[in-house]
């Protein structure tokens, strides 16, 4: 089974601070995905990357970056938090559309809270 | 744009007892993906269930089952002899073989003892 790994879980943070999500998947998957879960609003997507060193924004890209160096791994900075980034962060993959039938693998989520 | 609602913020039904979770979505593809995700309280988000647009045939996996109507744009979920463990958020998807995915807005689903 695809596995997605999200470096943290739970992180607290104080305004202003920089924040490093890391998620890493094991299967070969083109595409990658950082999604934020916020209660009524479903989930709505950040950034997504199809290939290495390629990235493309969302609904809601401000306020982040994100960086894929490799193909296993994406990450998604908060370069200065702000409290309105207090959320769930969801980070997916998927293969690249050209193979075939689509499925998201999601990671555990890393909760954010921003005092 | 593909659109993706769900009417039922919140519903309940009894165990062992049948639900049917409702979704309905907007697109102009011919070609596409329609899945149900569960996420368990503080738990992984999973799939529980996928159609592809050009397959007349209702998917069913197990005790899920879908009732997908292409004409009106409707995907819904059935869950029959509800457990405890199907108490979740319940998030429709669709996909329209790009690169991207659209999710609704979620179902929060408890099963009463």
């Amino acid at each position: 089974d695809v596995k997605v790994t999200q470096s943290s879980r739970y992180l607290v943070k104080r305004t202003g601070e920089k924040v490093f999500l890391e998620c890493v998947q094991d299967m070969d998957h083109e595409n990658m995905f950082w999604y934020r879960q916020d209660p009524g609003l479903g989930l709505r997507l950040i950034y997504f990357s199809y290939d290495v060193k390629m990235k493309e924004k969302g609904d809601i890209p401000e306020g982040y970056s994100v960086s894929r160096e490799k193909k296993e791994r994406f990450s998604l900075i908060l370069e200065s938090t702000s409290t309105n980034q207090t959320s769930m962060y969801l980070c997916a993959s998927s293969l690249g559309p050209s193979r075939g039938a689509n499925v998201l693998t999601f990671g555990a989520g890393s909760r954010l809270t921003v005092l | 744009a593909q659109t993706v609602t769900q009417s039922q913020p919140e519903m309940s039904v009894q165990e062992a007892e049948t639900v049917t979770l409702s979704c309905t979505y907007d697109t102009s593809e011919n070609n596409y993906y329609l899945f149900w995700y569960k996420q368990p309280p503080s738990r992984q988000m999973i799939l529980v269930i996928r159609q592809e647009a050009y397959k007349q045939q209702n998917a069913t996996e197990n005790r899920f089952s879908v009732n997908f109507q292409k004409a009106a744009k409707s995907f819904s979920l059935k869950i029959s002899d509800s457990q405890l463990g199907d108490t979740a958020m319940y998030f429709c998807a669709f996909w329209d073989t790009g690169n991207q995915f659209y999710f609704g807005t979620g179902t929060s689903l408890t099963v009463i003892p």
